[in-house]
């Protein structure tokens, strides 16, 4: 069966400081992972996924198969990165996606 | 290009009753995808319409049922109701069914069980 594991319910960092969300998976075949974001009162949004390799809002994921981790890093967070932020594995047939628990960034001034 | 939409926003309903939750995906998308959202187990899958056809389906009781008409509108019924039912009810939308196009949600029903 197929998991995916936040183990951070809420991380708080300062402006302008580093921050990595952890994203661990289980899953016996080729994973597709993605992370998607929800801001405040807005609908849950794709923030990237891993096959297209790029870089969103400064947002970056390296996918490592070997330490099956999926992990959202940001050099320098920006108080409007404060949000739900959740990771995502896709099943190979069709759309089923299995999430994480999310964890809550919350970006202090 | 219009968003996913759900209707209704908010219900609120009695053990042991029915109901039944509308999704319409953005223009020209085929495949529909429904997930239950609470605190205690987070997002999870209920089911995944695509041309009419449900192709996948999650670890629910089958007093969760869905469809999808041939405009790709879908509705997901849930009978019997229990109070762990209560949940935010999120539906998205794809253009087609692999991962390769993005994935759009609605804003959720809030579904309340009393």
């Amino acid at each position: 069966a197929q998991r995916v594991t936040q183990p951070e319910k809420l991380l708080s960092v300062f402006k302008g400081a580093p921050v990595e969300l952890k994203c661990n998976y289980s899953y016996s075949g080729s994973p597709e992972l993605f992370w998607y974001v929800q801001y405040s009162r807005q609908r849950l949004q794709l923030l990237l996924r891993h096959i297209s390799r790029e870089s969103i809002k400064g947002f970056t994921a390296d996918l490592n198969k070997g330490e099956t981790s999926f992990h959202l890093k940001k050099p320098f967070a920006q108080e409007e990165d404060s949000a739900m932020y959740y990771c995502a594995l896709r099943n190979n047939a069709g759309n089923m996606l299995t999430f994480g628990g999310g964890t809550r960034l919350m970006v202090k001034p | 290009k219009a968003g996913v939409t759900q209707t209704p926003r908010y219900l609120i309903k009695t053990r042991g009753q029915q109901v039944t939750l509308s999704c319409s995906p953005i223009s020209g998308h085929r495949s529909v995808s429904w997930y239950q959202q609470t605190p205690g187990q987070g997002l999870q899958f209920l089911f995944e319409y695509f041309s009419e056809t449900q192709r996948n389906k999650g670890n629910f009781p089958g007093r969760f049922s869905g469809r999808q008409f041939s405009n790709s509108r879908s509705e997901m019924n849930v009978s019997t109701l229990e109070l762990g039912d209560s949940a935010l009810y999120l539906c998205a939308s794809s253009s087609r069914g692999d991962s390769s196009y993005e994935q759009y949600f609605g804003p959720g029903t809030r579904l309340t069980v009393t």
